[in-house]
């Protein structure tokens, strides 16, 4: 596609529920990124996927948090368990190499709401 | 672990005036890439402006431009002739040149532009 697609827009959900997130690189983009941002809050890593394996996947929280990425493509991000503190908004992003020099596309973000 | 800080939470500026907003980082690395990022109310990271740590050269692109002071491990971004467009949250960011992956990023300025 011609941006980064990110699913849903906005999700609402009960403590307790898992939920999944979604998020649809541009084509051919190798390296994918997640991100979290809290309220009021600058952008905290969460994994990087180089391909569909994950060599960095030091900025999840818990392991309540997992990331999977199939066919060098889409990736989903679940969270089990929610907790009132993962509300925030889940942050994509991805890039045609891992090195420097390719800038990163963001995706508009999912915005996770734990009532 | 590298941190960037971004000393200033909100900045306001009158339309077609000139503003700048701080940036400090902590590295021991000697070759990174810093960055601006912009965030509008559509959430979306857009990138203005990016520096490769080995140029001396400040980059510039359009109204934007940086001052670099590698010692003082320093990236403020000046944005001249500012307008209603540019109101928004800014976040700088650092990368290493290898190895770790992942942007690392300041808490963020949220720029007001009065008309």
């Amino acid at each position: 596609g011609a941006g980064v697609s990110q699913s849903p827009s906005n999700k609402v959900t009960e403590k307790g529920k898992d939920v999944e997130l979604r998020c649809d690189p541009i084509s051919g983009h190798t390296a994918l990124y997640w991100y979290r941002q809290s309220l009021g809050q600058g952008l905290e890593f969460l994994i990087y996927f180089q391909g569909n394996s994950a060599p960095d996947k030091s900025g999840l929280p818990s392991d309540r948090f997992s990331a999977e990425r199939t066919g060098g493509s889409v990736s989903t991000l679940t969270i089990q368990r929610t907790q009132q503190e993962d509300s925030a908004v889940y942050l994509c992003a991805s890039s045609r190499n891992n090195g420097p020099n390719y800038g990163y596309t963001f995706g508009s973000g999912t915005r996770l709401t734990v009532v | 672990a590298q941190t960037v800080t971004q000393s200033q939470p909100e900045m306001s500026v009158q339309e077609a005036e000139t503003v700048t907003l701080s940036c400090t980082y902590d590295t021991s690395e000697s070759d990174y890439y810093l960055f601006w990022y912009k965030q509008p109310p559509s959430r979306q990271m857009i990138l203005v402006i990016r520096q490769e740590a080995y140029k001396q050269q400040n980059a510039t692109e359009n109204r934007f431009s940086v001052n670099f002071q590698k010692a003082a491990k320093s990236f403020s971004l000046k944005i001249s002739d500012s307008q209603l467009g540019d109101a928004a949250m800014y976040f700088c960011a650092y990368r290493s040149a290898g190895g770790a992956q992942k942007l690392v990023f300041g808490q963020g300025t949220r720029l007001t532009i009065n008309p």
